[in-house]
């Protein structure tokens, strides 16, 4: 399918495990996003990349590491998960200084 | 805190009533972005303002960017119930696509 897709929708898992978020678009865009959204904090921005193999840290990367060794995948993985990493995360893609197109979110709750 | 400041951080109008939410920022920007947002979906783009001065509409929402780049204000006009959800502002902070959001609005319209 066309478009930008995420998974896992929902996720929920405990302190301490290893979690990946996939995120696949079919566009061909150079940029790729990671945002997480929280309430009280709106929408925070992770991680970004430039175009294959080029990745650059966000306002909040911590905890996090992302790798991207194909244009239309951009993965994210939280290495050793934390409660407050609980949130709803978000994918976006654009070609350049244009709008960023959206996936739907994954909703990660850490236990 | 936020690079971005929205007010106001929600809204309740009677349909059919007009409405501005407004997007303040401590330096200039690159480029502001309008996005809403549907509860537990991804974002939407409404409108990109780049120039200062600038102006764009789109059925009844209009955004507006200033002079001097650092306040934006997104205009509802005759409010329906499909105008109801979130909606965020964003902007490109160095022209590199290291986007900012604020926290966002939400708005409601009551029929």
């Amino acid at each position: 399918d066309a478009g930008i897709t995420q998974s896992p929708r929902y996720k929920i898992t405990e302190t301490g495990r290893q979690v990946t978020l996939m995120c696949h678009q079919t566009w061909s865009h150079s940029y790729m996003f990671w945002y997480r959204q929280d309430l009280g904090h709106g929408l925070r921005l992770i991680y970004y990349s430039a175009a294959a193999d080029i990745t650059d840290k966000g306002e909040v990367p911590d905890g996090y590491v992302v790798s991207r060794s194909k244009t239309e995948n951009f993965p994210l993985t939280l290495e050793s998960a934390t409660r407050s990493q609980t949130s709803v995360y978000f994918c976006a893609s654009t070609q350049g200084a244009n709008e960023q197109f959206f996936g739907p979110g994954t909703r990660l709750t850490v236990l | 805190s936020q690079e971005l400041e929205q007010s106001p951080q929600s809204l309740i109008v009677q349909e059919g009533k007009n409405l501005t939410i407004n997007c303040t920022s401590s330096k200039t920007l690159y480029g502001l972005y309008w996005y809403k947002q549907k509860y537990g979906e991804g974002l939407i783009f409404l409108m990109m303002l780049q120039k200062g001065g600038e102006e764009k509409s789109h059925e009844k929402i209009t955004a507006k960017l200033d002079e001097k780049k650092q306040q934006s204000s997104l205009h509802i006009t005759a409010s329906q119930p499909s105008h109801a959800g979130i909606y965020l502002c964003g902007a490109d902070r160095d022209n590199n696509n290291d986007m900012r959001f604020g926290a966002g609005t939400r708005l409601t319209v009551k029929p």
